[in-house]
């Protein structure tokens, strides 16, 4: 029940196009859904999160939609870059101690 | 901009030996974390650690794992009989409160060989 499902696991996007991955969860204690960004050989950074009391976060070209009664929640980026090029995960967690990640998302932007 | 940092960036060693990884959290953070990551896989938690006390801790963290504030600025994992399956990155993640973000360190690759 602690699990986060991820998908794709890779995705290849055109620049300027846009980029979804989707996660799925199962346990409805979790309030808080965090998405990290990694680069090769770095820490994971975060780019966003969200909290359950609302459908949709927007930072700059990054949006998360979230549906709580579908337990499932997605990454937008928009007008995608190739400096977009990095591993992404989701992760949940119930007050934001230990993250559960997803398997991450290897998005690659090209030209 | 504040950031954790980790030490050393890389390690090998051999299979059986005692390793320490070092972090340096961010300063004023209370709320401290160890999460490993095998190559090719997600992150996974291992430990959270807060008031000088485990707060609480993975299945993957047997008896073969400690960790210690030794002093005010350092958060230490230990592993006291490495196995080859040890073999992963390592993160050290900190935050200021508990409902606050983590923010991770930049790893340390240990490969037991």
């Amino acid at each position: 029940q602690q699990q986060v499902k991820q998908s794709p696991q890779s995705l290849i996007v055109q620049k300027g196009g846009i980029s979804i991955i989707n996660c799925a969860y199962e346990n409805t204690a979790f309030d808080y859904f965090p998405w990290y960004q990694q680069f090769p050989g770095k820490g994971p950074a975060l780019l966003i999160a969200i909290r359950p009391d609302v459908s949709e976060k927007k930072e700059g070209r990054f949006t998360i939609s979230f549906n709580k009664s579908a337990k499932q929640f997605s990454l937008h980026i928009m007008d995608s870059q190739p400096g977009d090029s990095a591993t992404y995960f989701c992760a949940a967690s119930f007050r934001n101690e230990k993250l559960t990640f997803g398997t991450g998302t290897r998005l690659t932007i090209i030209p | 901009e504040p950031e954790v940092t980790q030490t050393p960036s890389h390690q090998v060693t051999q299979m059986g030996q005692e390793v320490i990884l070092r972090c340096v959290p961010i300063s004023n953070h209370l709320y401290f974390y160890w999460y490993r990551q095998i190559l090719g896989q997600k992150v996974e938690f291992l430990v959270s650690f807060y008031n000088n006390e485990i707060s609480e801790k993975s299945e993957i963290f047997d008896d073969q794992f400690s960790v210690e504030r030794p002093d005010g600025s350092n958060f230490t994992l230990k592993i006291r009989s490495t196995k080859l399956e040890d073999s992963a990155m390592y993160f050290c993640a900190s935050s200021e409160g508990s409902s606050e973000t983590q923010y991770f360190g930049p790893g340390t690759r240990l490969l037991v060989l």
